[in-house]
């Protein structure tokens, strides 16, 4: 089946920097990989998903970009809040809608 | 447009007891899912139901997981007997069908003591 791994598990930040999470994923039939942002005790909410025919998408402050060749695909948020901060999972599906997550990333943005 | 409801939203049982977990899906939608999620850890997929029929359940502890999607809508989702290394949060997620967004509910957090 698929694995994805993702870093750091942790990732602090000033407020108004970027930050950068990164995943890998081992199954190249998986062609959608959508990111979800988790605030504490809430349901995962997606934020930004890029399919497997695109290697950029942008979103205000949020971008994804994806190497299939490499197999990652990373996320970018730039001039960051203090709303920003929570868990961010990526997760990478198959042409099955079978979702596989990765083991999520705790950003904390300072003031 | 509604979510994916769930309930109950918080669980408290001893091991060995059992419990039953209940999820409504976005209207419309195919594919049902049911998580399990530990704290610190990302969702890992339980079973995964494409109308009334199983999909993917490698992942669920059959011995004492059972899960099922009756008429193709609402889902449940039991373990019996529980075990204290069942304690987690058990999201329940749909999408529309192949290839769409997967929308989850508030989830089921179960301590068992």
């Amino acid at each position: 089946g698929e694995n994805v791994e993702q870093h750091p598990s942790t990732l602090s930040v000033q407020e108004g920097d970027s930050a950068v999470i990164k995943c890998t994923y081992s199954d190249s039939a998986s062609n959608y990989f959508p990111w979800y942002k988790q605030e504490l005790g809430k349901r995962p909410q997606l934020i930004i998903d890029i399919r497997s025919n695109v290697g950029e998408k942008k979103d205000q402050r949020i971008a994804v970009t994806l190497n299939k060749t490499a197999k990652h695909f990373s996320l970018h948020i730039t001039e960051t809040q203090p709303e920003d901060s929570a868990v961010y999972f990526c997760a990478a599906a198959n042409t099955g809608n079978q979702f596989y997550f990765g083991t999520g990333t705790s950003l904390t943005v300072i003031p | 447009e509604a979510g994916v409801a769930q309930s109950p939203r918080y669980k408290i049982i001893e091991k060995r007891q059992s419990v039953a977990f209940w999820c409504n899906p976005i209207s419309g939608h195919a594919t049902l899912y049911w998580y399990q999620q530990i704290l610190g850890q990302g969702p890992k997929l339980l079973i995964q139901f494409q109308n009334n029929g199983v999909v993917d359940d490698s992942q669920l502890p059959k011995d004492r997981f059972s899960a099922e999607r009756l008429k193709g809508v609402d889902s449940t989702l039991k373990i019996q007997p529980a075990k204290l290394e069942d304690s987690a949060v058990y999201l329940c997620a749909s999408s529309l069908s192949d290839g769409e967004k997967l929308f989850f509910g508030s989830g089921t957090q179960l301590s068992v003591l």
